[in-house]
């Protein structure tokens, strides 16, 4: 079946610096990935998508990076501020679900 | 716009009863998907749900069932709880149909405990 999977439980950052977070997937035909942020006592929120036909895709302040080749994608968020503190999970988007990875915690230190 | 809510917010249980959850999606949106998410095994998907009918469903028994209303909102129900039922129940809206690349918006979940 198919499985998505983050490199990292957890990462600590300090306030400023730059955040990257991987993620590593399994199903070559996936063709629709999004990275969901969720903060304690609250659903997944949608930070940014990325199709297949894409190598990258920049947000506000959030670039995700695709690579098929090795089925690998990254969220990278620039000057990390104490609100980025939170779960991430990379996800494959299917037919009307998602398969999500475990999630990486993300802790910014002041 | 009023986002995804889902009711109750906690629910606490005894094994061998059954639950009903709530969910209302965000106006307009048809597709309506539910997930179990535990610390052990993550976010995993139950079932999904798309004009009153059950579109895709996941890798659980058949204790876990639900459905969804004319108005797009839905329920789902797990009978006969066990312990390891205990998980944040959560429900995503989208807007649905086609190729269904569309963005599920979450809600705050149903947090169950099974005593």
């Amino acid at each position: 079946g198919e499985s998505v999977g983050l490199h990292l439980p957890t990462l600590s950052v300090q306030e400023g610096d730059n955040s990257i977070i991987n993620c590593a997937y399994s199903n070559s035909a996936s063709d629709y990935f999004i990275w969901y942020k969720q903060e304690s006592g609250k659903g997944p929120q949608f930070i940014i998508d990325i199709r297949s036909n894409m190598d990258k895709r920049q947000g506000q302040r959030v670039t995700v990076l695709l690579n098929k080749t090795v089925k690998h994608l990254s969220l990278q968020i620039a000057a990390t501020q104490p609100g980025d503190s939170a779960v991430y999970f990379c996800a494959e988007k299917g037919a009307g679900k998602s398969t999500f990875g475990d999630g990486t915690t993300l802790t910014v230190k002041p | 716009k009023a986002g995804v809510t889902q009711t109750p917010r906690y629910l606490i249980k005894t094994r061998g009863q059954q639950v009903t959850l709530s969910c209302s999606p965000i106006s307009g949106h048809r597709s309506v998907s539910w997930y179990q998410q535990t610390p052990g095994q993550g976010l995993q998907f139950l079932f999904e749900y798309f004009s009153e009918t059950q579109r895709n469903k996941g890798n659980f028994p058949g204790r876990f069932s639900g459905r969804q209303f004319s108005n797009s909102r839905s329920e789902m129900n797990v009978s006969t709880l066990e312990l390891g039922d205990s998980a944040l129940y959560l429900c995503a809206s989208s807007l649905g149909g086609g190729l269904d690349k569309n963005i599920q918006y979450f809600g705050a979940g149903t947090r169950l405990s099974v005593l």
